[in-house]
């Protein structure tokens, strides 16, 4: 398995604006995909956005976007406009061979 | 549809006991299945993949094992829980290349 680091536990952020979760991971392989994963206190795994390694041009998908620097494993989640259902636990999720590998997450917490 | 079921919800077991978790997916047919355990608070660590019927890979040496006796199901199995096996499963099928999807997850409490 590959080691995921995502440095901050806990991130609180207002209602309408913007938080940036870090992620870095360690590789050997040159293709993979990369994925964020969101958990609410459901526990319910939700995919939010999906990147593949040989692309340079960051994914997004509606709110949510990635800044992804695969030089430095490096790939960082961007939430915009923040609403309270963004709360949740989020996790980076590199693959290795085709497995995830998940890090320990960070908890987002949305104030109105 | 991609639809994961797994069961059950919640489940209380005490140490020494056995235990069958299920799971059965829907949709295309040979997926890639997982198995992944969190503990609370924390990441999910992969336990156990299967490329195919009775095809099964194990990540971490453990008091768990997994079987695929049918196309569309994974079942995950110990012959004697520990404490040390409580925390919530979550089963998966999928892939890079289309995603991941996952199961509503079980959360084993061993006492």
């Amino acid at each position: 398995a590959q080691t995921v680091t995502q440095s901050q536990p806990e991130m609180s952020v207002q209602e309408a604006e913007t938080v940036t979760l870090s992620c870095t991971y360690d590789t050997s392989e040159n293709n993979y995909y990369l994925f964020w994963y969101k958990q609410p206190p459901s526990r319910q795994m939700i995919l939010v956005i999906r990147q593949e390694a040989y692309k340079q041009q960051n994914a997004t998908e509606n709110r949510f976007s990635v800044n992804f620097q695969k030089a430095a494993k490096s790939f960082s989640l961007k939430i915009s406009d923040s609403q309270l259902g963004d709360t949740a636990m989020y996790f980076c999720a590199p693959t290795y061979d085709y497995k995830l590998s998940f890090g320990a997450g960070t908890t987002v917490t949305v104030r109105a | 549809s991609q639809t994961i079921h797994q069961w059950p919800a919640t489940l209380v077991q005490p140490v020494g006991s056995p235990l069958s978790l299920e799971c059965t997916v829907e949709g295309t047919s040979n997926p890639n299945l997982y198995w992944y355990r969190q503990a609370a608070g924390r990441g999910l660590q992969l336990l156990f993949y299967s490329v195919g019927i009775g095809q099964i890979s194990s990540e971490v040496p453990q008091n768990l094992s997994a079987s695929r006796p049918q196309d569309r199901q994974f079942i995950l199995s110990s012959k004697k829980l520990l404490l040390s096996d409580s925390g919530f499963y979550l089963c998966a099928r999928g892939g890079p290349n289309y995603g991941y999807t996952f199961g509503s997850g079980t959360r084993l409490t061993v006492v």
